[in-house]
């Protein structure tokens, strides 16, 4: 495709269910990337998947969150056991090189 | 601009004046800069880029200016447009961390018509 799609592009779920958010990057990106936003906040950095390299798991919140980038290409994020805290705006980015990202529109989460 | 809470900082102008966002930054062993656009239900847009070792990057009716001295970073608007409407958000690269990416705030700008 000509950009980084997501879906689902809305999500309401209750609290305690399991939820898998999507990502698809830009065709040959190497680079895939999980942010999440909350109401009126900037981004802040979830997981990082560059090549076959080991994730960068150093933004996930609680092991209630996980990731995982299957044949380098589609991303999965998935949080179990939601929380209402967890309600927030998920985007994904890819990148063909170490530096500029290009952002999907995002799925937006909202836990009763 | 810095903000904590919900409550961004805004910047407001008139169609046709040239804006000016600024952001401080955190890390020094950051060398690469990048602005986004993101309006609202939308993702961020990837405006302009600047890297440690320059000071100035400009593009088509945009500039950034790197001051690493105090860790600050601008982008500058010229004759904006109602279309530049939007949230503007700094994001850094700390250069030993791989690729991701620490974002600001973010600031409000509002055109008027």
């Amino acid at each position: 495709g000509a950009g980084v799609s997501q879906s689902p592009s809305n999500k309401v779920t209750e609290k305690g269910k399991d939820v898998e958010l999507r990502c698809d990057p830009i065709s040959g990106h190497t680079a895939l990337y999980w942010y999440r936003q909350s109401l009126g906040q900037g981004l802040e950095f979830l997981i990082y998947f560059q090549g076959n390299s080991a994730p960068d798991k150093s933004g996930l919140p609680s092991d209630r969150f996980s990731a995982e980038r299957t044949g380098g290409s589609v991303s999965t994020l998935t949080i179990q056991r939601t929380q209402q805290e967890d309600s927030a705006v998920y985007l994904c980015a890819s990148s063909g090189g170490p530096e500029t990202q290009y952002f999907g529109p995002g799925t937006r989460l909202l836990v009763l | 601009g810095e903000s904590v809470g919900l409550h961004l900082p805004t910047l407001s102008v008139q169609e046709g004046d040239n804006s000016i966002i600024n952001c401080a930054y955190s890390n020094s062993a950051s060398d690469y800069f990048i602005w986004y656009k993101q309006e609202s239900g939308k993702g961020p847009q990837f405006i302009i880029d600047i890297r440690s070792n320059m000071d100035k990057r400009q593009g088509q009716r945009v500039t950034v200016l790197l001051n690493k001295t105090v860790k600050h970073l601008s982008l500058q608007i010229a004759a904006t447009q109602p279309g530049d409407s939007a949230v503007y958000f700094c994001a850094e690269n700390i250069g030993n961390q791989g690729g991701k990416l620490i974002f600001g705030q973010g600031t409000e700008l509002s055109v008027k018509p």
